[in-house]
């Protein structure tokens, strides 16, 4: 268990929808980020979230959006949804007292869009 | 920025038999390396992680890889690999200072470990 939390891990939903993924970081992780996972494209960075303010940006569609709150729990939105949108969405977190280098990643959750 | 290449997407082994995966990176800047597994339907677990030190860093599950700067390479290896091995394996990069530090991971070595 890595002590990241994401919720739903399954969602089916149809083109043109909007969803919301939720991701709840490791206690005392600062740094949120958000991964893409396609069999086409491999693991995509989407976005990084540090202490709610965001850090970094990757190959995220403007159809995308996410957010950090103050209780460090994440949020990423899909919206106008398409086929091609279908992937497991990864969230990772870092960046406690004692940062190790390493991400620590949700067990991801799998959208379906028909 | 960083990139990873992992030269091989599918790599299938017997049991007991020994295994390499190999990974090349490239990158401007000193970098942190990582190996990654995800067993199916799951998440992605570290299996170990060079920051700096010994080039030859040892992992859980009796992995181990080398890290080696001239040859820009980090290949991850096991001297015999059991049936539970077979998973997709993860090289990733990231800077060693400042940025974002994000991970850029490769595209994956499938690993099937045959009786």
């Amino acid at each position: 268990d890595s002590g990241v939390t994401q919720t739903p891990k399954h969602l089916i939903t149809a083109t043109g929808q909007r969803v919301t993924l939720r991701c709840s970081p490791r206690s005392g992780d600062l740094s949120v980020y958000w991964y893409q996972q396609s069999l086409d494209q491999g693991l995509q960075f989407l976005i990084q979230y540090y202490n709610g303010e965001e850090r970094a940006k990757g190959n995220i569609l403007e159809r995308f959006s996410a957010q950090q709150f103050p209780d460090l729990h994440s949020e990423l939105n899909l919206s106008s949804l398409e086929l091609g949108d279908s992937a497991l969405y990864f969230c990772a977190s870092r960046g406690g007292r004692t940062n190790t280098g390493e991400l620590f990643f949700g067990e991801g959750s799998r959208l379906t869009v028909l | 920025a960083q990139s990873v290449t992992q030269l091989d997407s599918q790599v299938p082994v017997f049991e007991e038999a020994p295994v390499e995966l190999r990974c090349n990176y490239s990158s401007s800047v000193s970098v942190y390396l990582f190996w990654y597994v995800q067993y199916p339907n799951q998440g992605l677990q570290l299996l170990l992680k060079y920051l700096s030190g010994s080039t030859l860093v040892k992992g859980i599950n009796g992995f181990e890889a080398e890290f080696n700067k001239s040859q820009t390479s980090f290949h991850l290896r096991k001297p015999s690999v059991h049936i539970s091995d077979t998973a997709e394996y993860f090289c990733a990069v990231s800077p060693a200072q400042g940025g974002s530090e994000k991970l850029v991971f490769g595209k994956g070595t499938k690993l099937t470990v045959n009786p």
